[in-house]
């Protein structure tokens, strides 16, 4: 079943093609930050984190960048294949140890086209 | 190791109803945290435990409570259910020093 919005901002691929997911993040503050892949009728599912000393990650066919000076931090997944379509969010964490807690972006749907 | 476990997976109530929700941790995690996700609000932070004390809340309801054992395993409770808590209830767990959390596959709601 549909357990997220139904009005998400949708970012049409093609199969092989390179996709790019941005998300503006909320707080100048925040100092991690972390990339959730969810597929209909499942849970968030870790993909990628970054530090706010960092501005550049790789992982397995994904890339996060982070620039702290616009708020901006996007996901590049290379090769985009179907079992990537799915509902992308953004993460962002911020305040002492003990006082955190993840702030959601409202989420991106991925839609590979074979 | 196995992964964040959840249950029920689903769950109907009527309004005025109670209901307790379970989550099991990854084997080793102490610290679970709680998320509401709905269509219109999107995932939002309910708290989190650590320990088998609340590190932290949400801006959510004295209705909304929580409790962790001492096998880091948690409950979470919503008292005098509402149409409104009608969503997917997720939990999340990590080690408590790292920062990923890792979630659940959630148990949905339905209030009727």
């Amino acid at each position: 079943g549909e357990s997220v919005g139904l009005h998400l901002p949708t970012l049409s691929v093609q199969e092989g093609d390179n996709s790019i997911i941005n998300c503006a993040y909320s707080n100048s503050a925040s100092d991690y930050f972390i990339w959730y892949k969810q597929e209909s009728g499942k849970g968030p599912q870790f993909i990628i984190d970054i530090r706010s000393n960092m501005d550049k990650r790789q992982g397995q066919r994904v890339t996060v960048l982070l620039n702290k000076t616009v708020k901006h931090l996007s996901l590049q997944i290379a090769a985009t294949q179907p079992g990537d379509s799915a509902v992308y969010f953004c993460a962002e964490n911020f305040g002492d140890t003990g006082r955190r807690a993840l702030t959601f972006g409202s989420g991106t749907r991925l839609q590979v086209q074979p | 190791k196995a992964g964040v476990t959840q249950t029920p997976r689903y769950l109907i109530k009527t309004r005025g109803q109670q209901v307790t929700l379970s989550c099991s941790p990854i084997s080793g995690h102490r610290s679970v945290s709680w998320y509401q996700q709905t269509p219109g609000q999107g995932l939002q932070f309910l708290f989190e435990y650590f320990s088998e004390t609340q590190r932290n809340k949400g801006n959510f309801p004295g209705r909304f409570s929580g409790r962790q054992f001492s096998n880091s395993r948690s409950e979470m409770n919503v008292s005098t259910l509402e149409l409104g808590d009608s969503a997917l209830y997720l939990c999340a767990s990590r080690t408590g020093h790292q920062e990923t959390q890792y979630f659940g596959p959630g148990t949905r709601l339905l209030v009727l």
